[in-house]
């Protein structure tokens, strides 16, 4: 099993939808947490990170942290197409210092 | 542009040749990472430096590869005699001094293709 779990997708919503994206994890180790934007063919683009549990948030975004479920979440309100794309989630044990990434999730946002 | 660089983009390959990838991460940034991303799989951790050390590589780096970076600057990732196994796309990541590096740049990466 692997120490990230993300959802797998594919996921189509109409523009100006909700979106969730979920992923979980087993390792308890684990104290940072990011999620990451990938359009086809290009690297990684770091959209939010946090540290503790509870919600934090950037403009359309939310991230959302729950260490006593091992659950985190990214939200996207008000989606646009220019949201289609690979998101990864992506955690760090400090002590590691690489970060263990989900498989990603692929969004289509239709006009 | 001042982000991550990575050369070349494009790799194509026989099987059995000697393949070098470079980094250049952004300036003063003194972590370096190398990860591996197959289609539809999220970026796996290869190896990571701070400055010039090589602090921790995976199982996944097997004796065919090996990475350097000199002077703790740019960064090279070397695989000898490729398989079709190692056809991937190869991300480099730089990240700067502080706890839980959180903040990681990614390059374009370098996809290469072992025909």
């Amino acid at each position: 099993q692997k120490e990230v779990e993300q959802d797998p997708g594919p996921l189509s919503v109409p523009e100006g939808a909700i979106v969730s994206l979920n992923c979980t994890y087993s390792n308890s180790a684990f104290q940072y947490f990011m999620w990451y934007r990938q359009y086809s063919r290009k690297g990684p683009e770091l959209l939010m990170y946090t540290y503790s549990s509870g919600n934090k948030e950037d403009g359309r975004f939310t991230a959302q942290v729950d260490k006593s479920s091992k659950y985190i979440s990214l939200f996207i309100r008000d989606s646009q197409p220019s949201d289609s794309a690979t998101y990864l989630c992506a955690m760090i044990n400090t002590n590691a210092g690489k970060s263990t990434f989900g498989d990603g999730t692929t969004l289509t946002v239709k006009p | 542009d001042t982000g991550v660089s990575q050369n070349p983009r494009h790799k194509i390959t026989k099987r059995g040749q000697n393949v070098t990838f470079r980094c250049d991460p952004i300036s003063e940034h003194n972590r370096l990472y190398w990860y591996r991303q197959t289609l539809g799989q999220g970026p796996e951790f290869l190896t990571y430096f701070q400055n010039e050390a090589q602090l921790e590589k995976s199982r996944l780096l097997s004796d065919r590869f090996s990475a350097e970076r000199p002077k703790g600057s740019f960064s090279t990732l070397e695989i000898q005699r490729t398989e079709q196994g190692d056809s991937a796309m190869y991300l480099c990541a730089s990240s700067p001094r502080g706890e839980g590096n959180t903040e990681a740049f990614f390059g374009q990466g370098t996809r290469l293709t072992v025909v």
